[in-house]
C-alpha cells in the first residue's frame, strides 16, 4: 500500500464550481499536511498547510484534515480558468525536516473549463 | 527577490557522461532538498541538506552526490547518466523544515 494516495484524474469541471480534491494516507505519524500546485512546466508553489486535524481557509481555499480518517481534502470555491492545474498533497512528521522529506501524492491534474 | 534558482532549465546527456545540476538560494534558507518528478509518479526526495556542510540521503539517492559548502547553493551532481534518470529535478528550500518548501522551476534531463 502506497504511503499517499491521490487521483490522478484529470478532473474537469465548468468555471464557478466547487471543487473538491483528495488525498488517503496510511503512515499515522503524519501531522503536517500540506497542498501545493503546480502549474505545466513549473515548479510546484504551497498553497495551504496545517497542522493536524481541522479546517483552513484562505479566500476560495479551504483545506480540511481528518486524521482518524487519514483523509485530507482541499476545497476551491468559485473555480476560474487560472485554477487550472496539478494539486499535489503533501505531508510529513516532523517540522523539523529529516530524511523523510515531504511525502507526496502524485497530484491531480485539474481541468476549469471557462 | 529570487527565491530559488535552477539552472540550467533543460539538458539532454548520452549514457554515461556526468553533469552537475546548480541550485542557488537567495532568502537565507538552512534546509534545502533535491527533488525528482518522474511522469504520474508524484516527488521523491533524492537528498537534503539541514545547513552547510550538512547532507544526507533522501529516498532515492543512488547515481546521485550532493555538497553544501555555503548556505546559498546546493548542487546535485550525475557522475555516469543513466536512462533511468530522465526525469525533472526541482530543488527546494525552507527555513526550518519542511512545512513551506520554496521550489525552482525545475530542470528537465533526458538521458540518451
Amino acid at each position: 500500500q502506497k504511503e499517499v494516495e491521490q487521483d490522478p484524474g484529470p478532473l474537469s469541471v465548468p468555471e464557478g464550481a466547487i471543487v473538491s480534491l483528495n488525498c488517503t494516507y496510511s503512515n499515522s505519524a503524519f501531522q503536517y499536511f500540506m497542498w501545493y500546485r503546480q502549474y505545466s512546466r513549473k515548479g510546484p508553489e504551497l498553497l495551504m498547510y496545517t497542522y493536524s486535524s481541522g479546517n483552513k481557509e484562505d479566500g476560495r481555499f479551504t483545506a480540511q484534515v481528518d486524521k482518524s480518517s487519514k483523509y485530507i481534502s482541499l476545497f476551491i470555491r468559485d473555480s476560474q480558468p487560472s485554477d487550472s492545474a496539478t494539486y499535489l498533497c503533501a505531508m510529513s512528521a516532523h517540522e523539523g525536516g529529516g530524511a523523510d522529506g515531504l511525502t507526496f501524492g502524485k497530484g491531480t491534474h485539474l481541468i476549469i473549463q471557462p | 527577490n529570487a527565491g530559488v534558482t535552477q539552472t540550467p532549465k533543460f539538458r539532454i546527456l548520452k549514457i554515461g557522461q556526468s553533469m552537475t545540476l546548480q541550485c542557488t538560494q537567495d532568502m537565507n534558507h538552512n534546509y534545502m532538498y533535491w527533488y525528482r518528478q518522474d511522469p504520474g509518479m508524484g516527488l521523491k526526495l533524492i537528498y537534503y541538506s539541514v545547513g552547510a556542510g550538512i547532507t544526507d540521503k533522501g529516498e532515492v539517492p543512488n547515481g546521485y552526490n550532493v555538497s553544501r559548502s555555503t548556505t546559498e547553493d546546493f548542487p546535485l551532481r550525475l557522475e555516469l547518466a543513466a536512462p533511468s534518470q530522465t526525469s525533472v529535478y526541482f530543488c527546494a528550500s525552507s527555513t526550518n523544515g519542511n512545512t513551506e518548501a520554496f521550489f525552482g522551476q525545475g530542470t528537465r534531463l533526458t538521458v540518451v
